[in-house]
């Protein structure tokens, strides 16, 4: 059973490009969470979701972020017209129900604006 | 609102000498704790959970944690330090009952020497 995907492991952007980070769940999991690592900080929730659904966002900036999780296909965290702020390590957990002590965590997307 | 605090940012230990690493929460009640670890460049891997019960938690890789409630504190401990237990450990805490999000403490870096 395959872990977590995240792709890419490695991004870089320019300021004011946009950046599209993608999280595949473990097979069977059907509430995604991100989460958000600053250099010397630890993880910040940012948004949990199920599929099609926005359960929580209160740990996304107002503007530029948004998340989805389709009903088919990864679950995507976009990042609009980024700055050099958002340079940071974003994980993506997984879990089969809504309980927290079943998250189960991606490899991270570390992105890098330049 | 919960918070987590790992009052040591960087721990140096011999390898082969016993650690404990620090964690004190605040929240109302007894919450779900967690401990994690962060190998550079990789995502997480949980190394224990408590929810109730037996306040002596067991984990993988050797690694304990005892919950005192009267101290609210959640520490770790693994009796013989390995090198390849160099890492970063972040412990984390989220409401009993129903979703809630997960709340990481800053963690504590572990360097281990020969």
């Amino acid at each position: 059973n395959a872990g977590v995907m995240q792709n890419p492991r490695h991004l870089v952007r320019r300021r004011g490009q946009e950046a599209r980070l993608r999280c595949s769940p473990m097979k069977g999991h059907s509430h995604v969470y991100w989460y958000r690592q600053l250099p010397e900080e630890g993880l910040k929730f940012m948004v949990y979701l199920q599929k099609e659904n926005i359960i929580d966002e209160s740990g996304m900036p107002k503007e530029r972020f948004s998340a989805e999780f389709p009903k088919e296909g990864p679950s995507i965290l976009r990042i609009q017209q980024v700055v050099r702020g958002d340079s940071a390590a974003y994980f993506c957990a997984s879990s089969r129900e809504s309980y927290a002590y079943e998250q189960y965590f991606g490899p991270g997307t570390r992105l890098t604006v330049t | 609102a919960q918070s987590v605090t790992q009052p040591d940012i960087h721990i140096t230990v011999s390898e082969g000498a016993s650690l404990e690493l620090r964690c004190n929460y605040s929240y109302g009640a007894t919450p779900y704790l967690f401990w994690y670890v962060q190998s550079p460049g990789q995502g997480l891997q949980l190394l224990l959970k408590y929810f109730s019960g037996d306040t002596l938690v067991q984990g993988i890789k050797g690694f304990e944690a005892e919950f005192k409630r009267s101290q609210s504190s959640f520490n770790l401990r693994k009796p013989s330090v390995h090198w390849s237990d160099a890492a970063e450990y972040f412990c984390a805490v989220a409401p009993l009952g129903g979703y809630q999000k997960v709340t990481f403490g800053t963690g504590t870096k572990l360097q281990v020497i020969p």
